[in-house]
């Protein structure tokens, strides 16, 4: 059970390039989230997905999409990456109700620097 | 507009000493705070979680207080260790489990633990 994994685990992209982050989940879970953490910031909510095929705005959704295409996996897209997208993205899952199941899984984090 | 303010940003505590984060929330919706431990390189992670309809939580050596009228929590790590230095970051959601809808987890600033011996 390799729980919430993210790929890349580092990206250098130049300003104006795009790329897409990875996430997947092995447990099974109907809720995933995409996460940016900056320093002095905390954790902010980019998108999230309560189901497959459904995605929905976070906290600081612009600049950015994502995909939820199978109930395992969750993409993130950069279209034209800016030095502002700069950050440690984590992607995290969860059970759809119910405590403790309600509990929020995250992954180990990809390093995104834009130059 | 920051909805939950996290305090202190940074904290170094003695080996054995009693190390206090404090958060205070706005939105009197939220009814759901757990506390996220994260320590370098690694994501956050479920440390202990209380919801409004008691004032206190403990879990081994943390403890969660909470005051409903002040719209305050805070942490409280005894005896802490050095194995406790890592970030720790309040948060805050209108739980709704059961409406279908994502519980969507409002977070501190975070502050950064260091237990010395």
């Amino acid at each position: 059970n390799a729980g919430v994994t993210q790929t890349p685990k580092f990206r250098v992209l130049k300003t104006g390039q795009s790329m897409t982050l990875l996430c997947a989940q092995d447990m099974n879970h109907e809720y995933m989230y995409w996460y940016r953490q900056d320093p002095g910031m905390g954790l902010r909510l980019i998108h999230y997905s309560v189901g497959e095929g459904t995605t929905a705005k976070g906290e600081v959704p612009d600049g950015y999409n994502v995909s939820r295409l199978k109930k395992q996996n969750f993409l993130l897209g950069l279209e034209s990456a800016a030095p502002s997208q700069t950050s440690v993205y984590f992607c995290a899952s969860s059970y759809s109700y119910g405590t403790p199941r309600y509990e929020q899984y995250f992954g180990p984090g990809t390093r995104l620097t834009v130059t | 507009q920051q909805q939950v303010k996290q305090s202190p940003q940074s904290l170094i505590v003695q080996k054995g000493g009693i190390s206090i984060i404090n958060c205070a929330y706005e939105n009197t919706a939220f009814d759901y705070f757990p506390w996220y431990q994260q320590f370098p390189g690694k994501g956050p992670a479920l440390l202990i979680a209380i919801r409004p309809d008691v004032s206190e939580k403990k879990e081994g050596r943390f403890t969660i207080s909470f005051n409903k009228s002040a719209k305050q929590f805070s942490l409280h790590i005894m005896d802490s260790q050095p194995g406790d230095s890592a970030t720790y970051f309040c948060a805050a959601s209108m739980f709704g489990p059961y409406t279908g809808t994502a519980s969507k987890l409002t977070f501190g600033t975070g502050t950064r633990l260091q237990v010395t011996l």
